[in-house]
């Protein structure tokens, strides 16, 4: 079966610099969920996208922004990259976008910033 | 601020033992609850979910966990690991009615040796 798909699965950038992030989910599914991994940390939610609309916000700096586009794939935007923003980001997919749908993880990209 | 709290940081089991890893909320209001399993290199994926119904779920490769309400806790269980159980155990959950992220616990480390 189709999984969700991120690309890059790895990425080093500098400090200051930008990056950004592709989800493409499962086919079907219209909704999106971002979330950053820190090094021995627990998974945090970052951004939700549910049929092209931003549905949910969570600890996202301001200097990331994401959209969900026509297709239903997603992009994360980092901008002014910092050493701290070094993480395995997550994309989640589901059908629907209530809390009773289970989300699909996708296998991350990893993102070092030196 | 809701949370969700994992006791055991890192367990090491030998083969054939029994295991159970516990989980605590902190929500007084009605909640969807998740245990994911993260495989070294792999991206998470879904072991058992809770939504409603009988608090006894079972989930994929033999794992099962119980919903205490009264305990506010979702513990999981699995009566004999095996070796291809090594992996990073995640207890998380929604907020039914309170948007579509996910809360996970800091995670748990199983190691099962042979």
């Amino acid at each position: 079966a189709a999984g969700v798909i991120q690309s890059p699965r790895h990425l080093i950038k500098e400090k200051r610099e930008t990056a950004t992030l592709k989800c493409y989910p499962i086919p079907r599914h219209d909704t999106v969920y971002w979330y950053q991994q820190g090094p021995g940390q627990d998974p945090q939610f970052l951004i939700s996208f549910y049929e092209k609309m931003q549905s949910d916000k969570g600890s996202i700096p301001d200097r990331f922004s994401a959209q969900q586009f026509s297709d239903y794939h997603s992009e994360l935007n980092m901008s002014s990259l910092e050493l701290g923003d070094s993480a395995l980001y997550f994309c989640a997919s589901s059908l629907g976008g209530g809390t009773n749908y289970e989300q699909y993880f996708g296998p991350g990209t990893r993102l070092t910033v030196t | 601020a809701q949370s969700v709290s994992q006791h055991n940081h890192h367990v090491i089991l030998s083969e054939a033992a029994s295991l159970e890893l516990g989980c605590n909320y902190s929500y007084g209001g009605t909640v969807n609850l998740f245990w994911y399993v993260q495989y070294p290199g792999q991206h998470l994926q879904l072991l058992l979910k809770y939504f409603s119904g009988d608090p006894l779920v079972k989930g994929i490769k033999g794992f099962e966990a119980e919903f205490i309400k009264s305990k506010f806790s979702f513990n999981l269980r699995k009566p004999s690991v095996q070796w291809s159980d090594t992996a990073e155990y995640f207890c998380a959950f929604l907020l039914t009615g309170g948007g579509n992220k996910l809360t996970f616990g800091t995670g748990t480390q199983l190691k099962v040796e042979l």
